[in-house]
């Protein structure tokens, strides 16, 4: 079955800092692999993907996130942490092909300390 | 940039009550889907919908969900008869013909049941 994980329930990162949340997935053929934020009461807002292709992507906001076949993880990182990029995360995967449903992590709140 | 957009953004209704949720999805998108998030749980597929039917549902989208795409331009979810364990944030999204198409959500509607 098709699941993913994201083991920080918080990361939390002082200004300025690099910062990495995690994400490792499971799935049985290939995997389309997503994040999303969430800012607090607002909806899901896409950051990058993964279909093919290099294994690091950029994104939106100066995240990029790397896609790790070997080791299932597709974690997202950015150089350097905003007080403004706080926020709820979260890693969604599906399969490739005609699947269309995002199987979604519990997210990782990450908070950025001025 | 084209987006989502859904109402209400909130809705508190009575247990055994009906309530239609509306989306409008982005225009020229041909997958809609709808996803619902219990507060401190997952996001959890719900239904996704295409060329006027449904594509595929989730085993919580019962016989008391249902999907309808009244128009070229609207997309609603109703709630036949609202139970306590329905609220929850629902989210419309929409997606492009492609398996690998970002999936784009809207800013939710919260449904409180009393």
């Amino acid at each position: 079955a098709q699941s993913v994980a994201q083991p920080e329930d918080q990361v939390n990162v002082a200004e300025g800092n690099p910062l990495t949340v995690k994400c490792t997935y499971s799935v049985s053929g290939n995997p389309y692999l997503f994040w999303y934020v969430q800012y607090p009461n607002r909806g899901l807002q896409f950051l990058l993907k993964y279909i093919t292709g290099d294994n690091l992507v950029k994104g939106s906001y100066g995240f990029e996130a790397e896609f790790n076949k070997s080791q299932t993880s597709f974690h997202l990182k950015k150089p350097s942490a905003l007080v403004s990029d706080s926020a709820l995360y979260f890693c969604a995967v599906k399969e490739g092909g005609n699947n269309r449903k995002l199987i979604w992590g519990l997210g990782t709140s990450l908070a950025v300390n001025p | 940039e084209p987006e989502v957009t859904q109402t209400p953004s909130h809705q508190v209704t009575q247990m055994g009550q009906e309530v239609i949720l509306r989306c409008v999805p982005i225009s020229n998108h041909l997958y809609f889907y709808w996803y619902r998030q219990i507060l401190g749980q997952k996001v959890e597929f719900l239904v996704s919908f295409y060329n006027n039917e449904i594509s595929e549902k989730s085993e919580i989208f019962d016989d008391q969900f249902s999907v309808e795409r009244p128009d070229g331009s609207n997309f609603t979810l109703k709630i036949r008869s609202t139970k306590l364990e329905d609220s929850a944030m629902y989210f419309c999204a929409s997606s492009g013909r492609t398996s690998g198409n970002t999936i784009y959500f809207g800013e939710g509607s919260w449904l409180t049941v009393v």
